[in-house]
């Protein structure tokens, strides 16, 4: 069984303090490793998929990394905007249908 | 440019009602999911659609049935509403199994 992990539940920085966010994956052969950003009362929106380990990808101040049991977002001099939850999906390659295994989300708050 | 639209946004039910929840995307993908999403579980897959008339279970299938026969859409319903039932409902859709998937805004359905 697929099984996501996401720590810390809950992370309170400051304007320009940098820090990350894990990800730790057990799957039976990994298709893809996805972040996804999800405000209050809306819908995930994505960021970053990851295919292999060694893999890095980078948006603005998000910088996204993965080995072969974990991925790390890493969050660069944060801003307040930067505040949502960060959800975590595996896709196993076996998988059909494009069927994700979601972790429970860090959820980030950036004070000013 | 709406991508993935879902029909309602709230809903209130009493136990043993039925409903259907609407999902319609114009992006032409053949991949659709339904997902609840509720505290302390993450996401978790419902059912999906790889393709017009085609459905598959999830991770949490019953006491839900859904139907693809028009591409764009993809419909959740439920038969006999339960207090279990009570969850964020989001839709989503992707292009192929292997591509990021988009969500909608989400359904917030009480069941009393």
């Amino acid at each position: 069984e697929d099984q996501v992990t996401q720590s810390p539940e809950a992370l309170r920085l400051q304007e320009g303090e940098s820090s990350s966010l894990n990800c730790s994956y057990t799957v039976s052969g990994l298709r893809g490793l996805f972040w996804y950003r999800q405000d209050p009362g809306k819908g995930p929106e994505f960021l970053f998929t990851l295919y292999s380990a060694g893999e890095e990808k980078e948006k603005e101040r998000l910088k996204a990394t993965l080995t072969k049991k974990e991925s790390f977002l890493h969050i660069t001099a944060p801003k307040p905007e930067d505040s949502a939850t960060y959800l975590c999906a595996v896709q196993a390659r076996e998988t059909s249908g494009s069927r994700l295994t979601f972790g429970e989300g860090t959820q980030l708050t950036v004070n000013p | 440019n709406a991508g993935v639209t879902q029909t309602p946004k709230f809903r209130v039910l009493k136990t043993g009602q039925s409903m259907t929840l609407l999902c319609a995307q114009d992006m032409n993908h053949e991949y659709m999911y339904w997902y609840r999403q509720d505290p302390g579980m993450g996401l978790r897959l419902i059912h999906y659609s790889v393709g017009e008339g085609t459905t598959a279970k999830g991770e949490v299938p019953d006491g839900y049935n859904v139907s693809r026969l028009k591409k764009q859409n993809f419909l959740l319903g439920l038969e006999s509403a339960a207090p279990s039932q009570t969850s964020v409902y989001f839709c989503a859709s992707s292009m192929t199994v292997n591509t990021e998937a988009f969500f909608g805004q989400g359904t917030r359905l009480t069941v009393v």
